[in-house]
């Protein structure tokens, strides 16, 4: 149990369009989802924590406007790269997390973002 | 402020030689998590093992043991009789649960580590 899945697991746009990254937990209830962001051997790097019918939580530097998440049932959340840029190319990971406080982090298998 | 410092960069070793990864944490909490991650190239995070601040036991699974120490906010990871296929990023996690925390996750820079045959 406690799957995760993330679609598209790669995509290539051209500079300036917008793309949509879902994230579902497949075997349970997400009350929290988080967004992460890897830079080519680099740490994962906090993007926001949403949760589930509530605003998403940015994390200090990170645009919201640019940026954008919705957490829109207990089983999806989407986060949308407005406007992308070359330097928006990375590779973003979500997580799941059953209960509000505590219990382990379910992780997606990421999505690679190429922006030419 | 929460932090997770993973001092080795990168560790090449033989195979079936042990291996330790090292990982210290910082925080105020007196609640919190301590977690291992692999990353392998296909770039999906496994997870390893989840700890928690009020248990110092040490752990062994198979070939993987952790040693975690509050005297020295540390949190170490040994490999025994490493394999070819160990080879990847080990990422070592905080999550703090005190009142106010969301239990988000701070990753430490990550470890190479290369099993050679």
């Amino acid at each position: 149990g406690a799957v995760v899945s993330q679609h598209p697991s790669w995509v290539i746009c051209k500079s300036g369009t917008s793309v949509k990254i879902e994230c579902r937990s497949l075997d349970f209830q997400a009350t929290t989802m988080f967004w992460y962001r890897q830079f080519p051997k680099q740490s994962l790097m906090l993007m926001a924590t949403s949760n589930e019918g509530s605003k998403a939580t940015y994390e200090q530097g990170v645009e919201k406007d640019k940026f954008l998440i919705n957490h829109a049932s207990l089983t999806l959340s989407t986060l949308t790269v407005t406007s992308a840029h070359p330097e928006d190319s990375s590779f973003y990971i979500c997580s799941a997390r059953r209960s509000l406080v505590g219990g382990e982090q379910f992780f997606g298998p990421g999505t690679r973002l190429t922006v030419l | 402020a929460q932090k997770v410092t993973q001092a080795q960069t990168e560790i090449s070793v033989v195979e079936k030689e042990d291996v330790t990864l090292d990982c210290v944490y910082e925080t105020r909490d007196t609640t919190y998590y301590l977690f291992w991650y692999k990353q392998p190239p296909s770039g999906e995070l496994v997870f390893l093992i989840r700890r928690n601040s009020f248990d110092e036991q040490n752990e062994i699974s198979g070939r993987y043991s952790w040693n975690f120490q509050k005297s020295t906010s540390s949190f170490n990871f040994t490999i025994t009789a490493s394999q070819v296929v160990d080879s990847a990023v080990y990422f070592c996690a905080l999550s703090e649960h005190g009142s106010g925390n969301t239990g988000k996750l701070i990753f430490g820079q990550g470890t190479t580590l290369q099993v050679k045959p």
